[in-house]
Formats: structure tokens, sequence, C-alpha cells
């Protein structure tokens, strides 16, 4: 079945310690980002990767470290999180074709204390 | 890209069609609008796109006004599986990124 998956899903965890969350993907897409979902404030882009080796920052990349060292793979690192980090937050894929539509995983749900 | 007007909300009765619209009267030629939509705090999930001809696929249909000003997504006969937020996107051809607004929150009644 074609899917995004993220993990974890839900994670409580305290300011200052690192943590990943990782995407994954197995519909060979080309391009992959983050997304951040806050109360009233919507969906914003963290950052997106072209292709291997090819990432970018989007509109609130402050805070986040992001790798694309395997096509499948795009992980989100949070080096020292901190409470205003506590979202949710949504992985995206899609080719890089025209028009192609994204595919969005389930969520992640952070909570930094 | 295109800025993108809708409702806040909308509620619609169980097996009726739903219509949602939208504005975009900024919108150039080489845009498109596309549609997705987000259940409860799941992942947004895509629904249907159109450049300036109407579009249809089994989950809905979209109508684009001649002028493209304007849009509307029709969920034929909507259930209750249907109640989500409803996001109209405009995005140019070619780009990548997705700019979300804060949609239509269609409430389908039993």
């Amino acid at each position: 079945e074609a899917q995004v998956t993220q993990n974890p899903r839900y994670l409580i965890t305290v300011t200052g310690k690192k943590l990943t969350v990782t995407c994954s993907q197995n519909m060979n897409h080309e391009y992959m980002s983050w997304y951040r979902q806050d109360p009233g404030l919507g969906l914003r882009q963290i950052y997106y990767s072209m292709n291997v080796e090819v990432t970018d920052k989007g509109d609130v990349p402050e805070g986040y470290k992001v790798s694309r060292k395997e096509k499948r793979n795009f992980p989100l690192i949070l080096e020292s999180p901190s409470p205003n980090q506590t979202s949710l937050y949504f992985c995206a894929s899609s080719f890089t074709g025209r028009n192609q539509p994204q595919h969005f995983g389930d969520g992640t749900r952070l909570s930094i204390l | 890209d295109a800025k993108t007007t809708q409702p806040p909300s909308m509620d619609c009765a169980e097996g009726r069609a739903a219509n949602l619209p939208c504005n975009h009267s900024t919108i150039s030629g080489n845009e498109y609008v596309y549609w997705y939509r987000q259940i409860h705090s799941q992942g947004p999930q895509y629904i249907i796109h159109g450049l300036k001809n109407n579009e249809t696929n089994e989950m809905a249909s979209l109508i684009i006004t001649e002028d493209r000003k304007s849009s509307t997504l029709i969920l034929p006969h909507a259930t209750l599986r249907d109640t989500a937020v409803y996001y109209c996107i405009v995005r140019r051809e070619g780009a990548q990124k997705l700019v979300f607004g804060q949609g239509t929150r269609l409430t389908i009644n039993p």
C-alpha cells in the first residue's frame, strides 16, 4: 500500500532533549516536505527536499534540521526542543512532475515540556 | 501564489450535495486550483485539482468559473465521513509548495 509513515505518532518530552521524527515513503517520490500545524495558524512548511541530498528552508525552519540521505527517508531533527515547538507535525511527499498531488502522513503530535 | 477566501464553516444534510465555494480573484493564468481535506487531525488528503475546465473524479467534482476567479467543490452525496476541514489552494504550475489557509469546516448532519 502506498503510504507516508511517520514515527512516533505521539511524543511527550522535555526541553533540550534532542529528538528525531522519522518519515518514510514507499512511492519513490522525489519531493518530501515537513509541515507543522498550530491552532489559528494552519499548516506551515518547515523544510522541504526536492531530491536526495537537496534540502531547503520553508517558512518556519528555526529550531529544526533535516537530512535526505536516501530517497525514501526525510527525518526531522529537533536538536534542542523548546515548548514553542509543541505542535502537530506532518510529512508529505510527491513526484516533482507537473501538478502531482502530495501525500501526507498521519501526523506526529509533539509535546515539549 | 494567489490568495484564496473560503467561508469558515458550512453544514450539509447527509445524502445531499455539499457545495463548497472558494474565491481566488487574483489567480494567474498558470495557477491551478487544488482541494484537500483534513478529517479531524489526520494528514490532509488530496481531493481534486483543475486549471479551467470542470473536473470530476471518484471523490468530487470541481467547477471553475469561466473567469477563473472562483470555484466550487461538489461532494455529490455527502456522508458523515465527509465531515472535515476543506482547503482550497492555488498553486503555480511546477511549484511544489502548498500554502494552506484556514479552510472551510464542513459538518455533515444526520
